[in-house]
């Protein structure tokens, strides 16, 4: 089966802690993607990276960065961490050219106190 | 800009009942439309496609028909069932984009 995992299903932080959210897929995808979800705004896109090394703003970059060193894995970073930024982060991978075949971690539900 | 409006939730039915979940579209032309959905605990998942005008995409019972001249993508299912509770997601990749756009979701529960 293929497999995007994200490391945390929860996760909780302070206000002005460094978050990790990292994303590892298995299936040699180029492509990969985080957004947020949230009630009544769906989801967004925050990043995404069509290669390691390379990256590319979403519409809600702000307060993120992010990290793909290896293929396979795609950090989500937030230097420091606010509560407006507690939401649902979810991962997504594809391959080039078959931007239909999304594949969805299943998501890691960030609370910033 | 390219977006999504789907009709707001939260739908409650009764098992067997019809469901229809509207959705529209705007975009500059063709964009290819899709729904997924999303089980609870679960990330995203596709659920059916639609690449070009009157192209209907359909699984596990559902349907959804590009329109056009509408500029809809409505998601129906003539019988719905207690394991079809979940939340679902129009959304559209634009034909010269490089990213999807989701519309808000719409959650669904059915009681037997």
């Amino acid at each position: 089966d293929v497999k995007v995992t994200q490391s945390s299903r929860y996760l909780v932080k302070r206000t002005g802690e460094k978050v990790f959210l990292e994303c590892v897929q298995d299936m040699d995808h180029e492509n990969m993607f985080w957004y947020r979800q949230d009630p009544g705004l769906g989801l967004r896109l925050i990043y995404f990276s069509y290669d390691v090394k390379m990256k590319e703003k979403g519409d809600i970059p702000e307060g993120y960065s992010v990290s793909r060193e290896k293929k396979e894995r795609f950090s989500l970073i937030l230097e420091s961490a606010s509560t407006n930024q507690t939401s649902m982060y979810l991962c997504a991978s594809s391959r080039p050219g078959q931007y239909e075949k999304l594949f969805f971690g299943s998501g890691t539900q960030l609370s910033v106190l | 800009g390219d977006s999504v409006t789907q009709m707001e939730g939260p739908v409650t039915l009764s098992e067997e009942a019809f469901l229809t979940i509207n959705c529209t579209y705007t975009a500059t032309g063709y964009p290819s439309l899709f729904w997924y959905v999303q089980y609870p605990g679960e990330g995203l998942q596709l659920l059916l496609k639609a690449t070009k005008a009157d192209d209907k995409g359909s699984n596990k019972g559902f349907e959804a028909t590009y329109r056009k001249e509408t500029t809809s993508f409505h998601l129906e299912k003539g019988s719905v069932q207690v394991s079809d509770s979940a939340v679902y997601f129009c959304a559209l990749f634009p034909n010269t984009g490089n990213q999807f756009y989701f519309g808000t979701g719409t959650s669904l529960t059915v009681i037997p």
